[in-house]
């Protein structure tokens, strides 16, 4: 079984400073990892996604993630936040050899981007 | 591209009634899952279907929930009888069939239950 840990609710930050937003997972298999931003009222929408290959990802809005195995991490970064990514993030993850595809989510954090 | 379409957005209903959620998935897409999310909570899987077959309900509420998938496109979600725990928002996904497929979400049925 999976699971997946995102230790800060909600974390402040003043528009235009670099921002981390921590997770960390677990599972006894190799996994697909995932980040999704949740806008107020609206559906989850991709961010990123590591399936293979080079463990720097980068995403859409300026984020990239960076996987790493021996801390089953995958933090996500943005070098300047602005006050339109203020959103509640998502950290995921899913069974690499599943037949599902099935996702499993974190608690979420609230990123909060001050003027 | 239309996006996945749910209704109603939102919903206020009392303990014990009964309520459904519609969904419509993105044209083609074969895969269609429903979410609880419950506030201040990740989303939690409910049911996947596969095209109108279901693939995975390990964590549907069996006593309770129901959610059919008839002509393998629009799935109907319903609680009957529902509980105050039952609020929370109900998301709507559907992915196309590839070894690894996004999963596209609907914009949520926000329900609460009084």
């Amino acid at each position: 079984a999976q699971s997946v840990t995102q230790l800060d609710s909600q974390v402040p930050v003043f528009e235009e400073a670099p921002v981390e937003l921590r997770c960390n997972y677990s599972s006894s298999v190799s996994v697909y990892l995932f980040w999704y931003v949740q806008y107020p009222n609206q559906g989850l929408q991709l961010l990123l996604k590591y399936l293979s290959g080079s463990t720097l990802v980068k995403g859409i809005n300026g984020f990239e993630a960076e996987f790493n195995k021996s801390q089953t991490s995958f933090h996500l970064r943005k070098p300047s936040v602005h006050i339109s990514d203020t959103a509640e993030y998502f950290c995921a993850v899913s069974d690499r050899g599943g037949a599902t595809n099935k996702l499993i989510f974190g608690t979420g954090t609230l990123l909060a981007v001050q003027p | 591209e239309a996006g996945v379409a749910q209704s109603p957005r939102y919903k206020i209903i009392e303990k014990r009634q009964s309520v459904a959620f519609w969904c419509n998935p993105i044209s083609g897409h074969a895969t269609l899952y429903w979410y609880q999310q419950i506030l201040g909570q990740g989303p939690k899987l409910l049911i996947q279907f596969q095209n109108n077959g279901v693939v995975d309900d390990s964590q549907l509420p069996k006593d309770r929930f129901s959610a059919e998938r008839l002509k393998g496109v629009d799935s109907t979600l319903k609680i009957q009888p529902a509980k105050l725990e039952d609020s929370a928002v109900y998301l709507c996904a559907s992915s196309s069939s590839t070894i690894w497929n996004e999963q596209f979400f609907g914009p949520g049925t926000r329900l609460t239950v009084l």
